[in-house]
Formats: C-alpha cells, sequence, structure tokens
C-alpha cells in the first residue's frame, strides 16, 4: 500500500527566504507526482505535476524535483511572500491509478 | 472558463439521514473523482467516475456511493450518516486521459458536511 509522508508538518519564514519541501514514498511505481496548494476552507490548486519519466518541472518560483527511485520530490519556492502562506500537498498516481496524498506541510511566510 | 462547481458547500445532518452531493466539472472534462478531508486522516480517495461508469474505487464502506450523468456531473451519496463521516468532502475533474499523459486534476472548493 503507498505511503506518502511530508515532513516538516509546519514552517514558518521570513518573507524573502527560499525554502524546501519535502515529500517521500514508499511505492516507487508510480505514474506521476503532483504537488497542490490548499487555502484555508478551500479546495486544492495543483501546481506542477511531475511524470516518472521526468526529473523536475518549473513553474515561476517553483521548482519541483522527483527521485522515483529513492521514492523522493521536493518542492522549492525561491523568494518567498506572504501570499505563499498555505498547505502544500504532495499525491502520487500509482498503479491503483487514485491519487494518494500525503498529509501536508503547513507554510507561513511572515511579512 | 468556469471552474469546478459544488453544491451546497456546508450542510448540516443528524446520525442515520443519508446526503447527496452534487459535483459539476469543467466543460469538457469527463472525469470526477471524489475525496474525503478531515483532520485525522487528511485526504483519502473516494471514488473516481468517467463517462458515467465506475473507474476507480477507494477503501470506503458500501454507504458511500455516487454516479455520473451524460453531461459529466456527479453525485455521491452516503447513506445512514454517521458521526466520522463529517468532513470536507472534494470533487475534482479532468480529461481523464491515461495516466502516462496525466493532466492536474482541478479541484472545486468543497462541501462542507457536519453530523450531528
Amino acid at each position: 500500500k503507498q505511503e506518502v509522508t511530508q515532513i516538516p508538518a509546519a514552517l514558518s519564514v521570513p518573507e524573502g527566504e527560499n525554502l524546501v519541501l519535502n515529500c517521500s514514498f514508499t511505492d516507487s511505481a508510480i505514474y506521476n507526482l503532483q504537488w497542490f496548494r490548499q487555502d484555508p476552507g478551500k479546495g486544492l490548486t495543483s501546481l506542477l505535476l511531475i511524470q516518472s519519466s521526468q526529473r523536475e518541472q518549473t513553474s515561476g518560483r517553483l521548482n519541483a524535483s522527483l527521485d522515483k527511485s529513492s521514492g523522493r520530490s521536493t518542492l522549492y519556492i525561491a523568494a518567498s511572500q506572504p501570499g505563499d502562506s498555505a498547505t502544500y500537498l504532495c499525491a502520487v498516481r500509482g498503479s491503483a491509478r487514485q491519487l494518494t496524498f500525503g498529509s501536508g506541510t503547513q507554510l507561513t511566510v511572515l511579512p | 472558463k468556469a471552474g469546478v462547481t459544488q453544491t451546497p458547500r456546508y450542510l448540516i445532518k443528524t446520525r442515520g439521514q443519508q446526503v447527496t452531493l452534487s459535483c459539476s466539472p469543467i466543460s469538457g472534462h469527463r472525469s470526477v473523482s471524489w475525496y474525503q478531508q478531515t483532520p485525522g486522516q487528511g485526504l483519502q480517495f473516494l471514488f473516481e467516475y468517467f463517462s458515467e461508469t465506475q473507474r476507480n474505487k477507494g477503501n470506503f464502506p458500501g454507504r458511500f456511493s455516487g454516479r455520473q450523468f451524460s453531461n459529466s456531473r456527479s453525485e455521491m451519496n452516503v447513506s445512514t450518516l454517521e458521526l466520522g463521516d463529517s468532513a470536507l468532502y472534494l470533487c475534482a475533474s479532468s480529461y481523464g486521459t491515461a495516466p502516462e499523459v496525466d493532466q492536474p486534476q482541478h479541484f472545486g472548493d468543497g462541501t462542507r458536511l457536519s453530523i450531528l
């Protein structure tokens, strides 16, 4: 059974810092890995999707990497802003086709 | 392009009742997936519908069911409600292509279900 772990559970940083969020998964037989953000009381917003054949994806200040063999992914946020404050979730789509989510990292960027 | 719409946004029910939640996907999307989100268990997959057929199912009891209509709109039904069913229920839509060429799922803002 696929398990997804995110570390740390919570992170507080001053504005302008670069930061890294971590995601690990137990079964490397995945189709893809996705990063989402969730604002309080809202649904999820897709940030980046990395197919299993890819090593990384970039969108603006966000960069996500995938090391399928070691079961790890990182989300790098450059020059953090208060508007980046949210819960960040990673999810993997495995052989069962369904998305398995981590429990998230709650990020607070202090002005 | 309108996003994924879930109705109602909030529901309060009592134990033993049943409830139906609705999800309207983004135009052109044929896949609709449902998730339950709770503080204790996080986000858990309920089921996925594609072209009116259930394509995948998570590990939930039979009290949880769903269906999809020809216009891709989907409903989720929970019967004999229990206190533990209190959660945020999220719906997501996508084109439903093969996972090797997956496209991101687009989520609605959810229905907050409270069981008294």
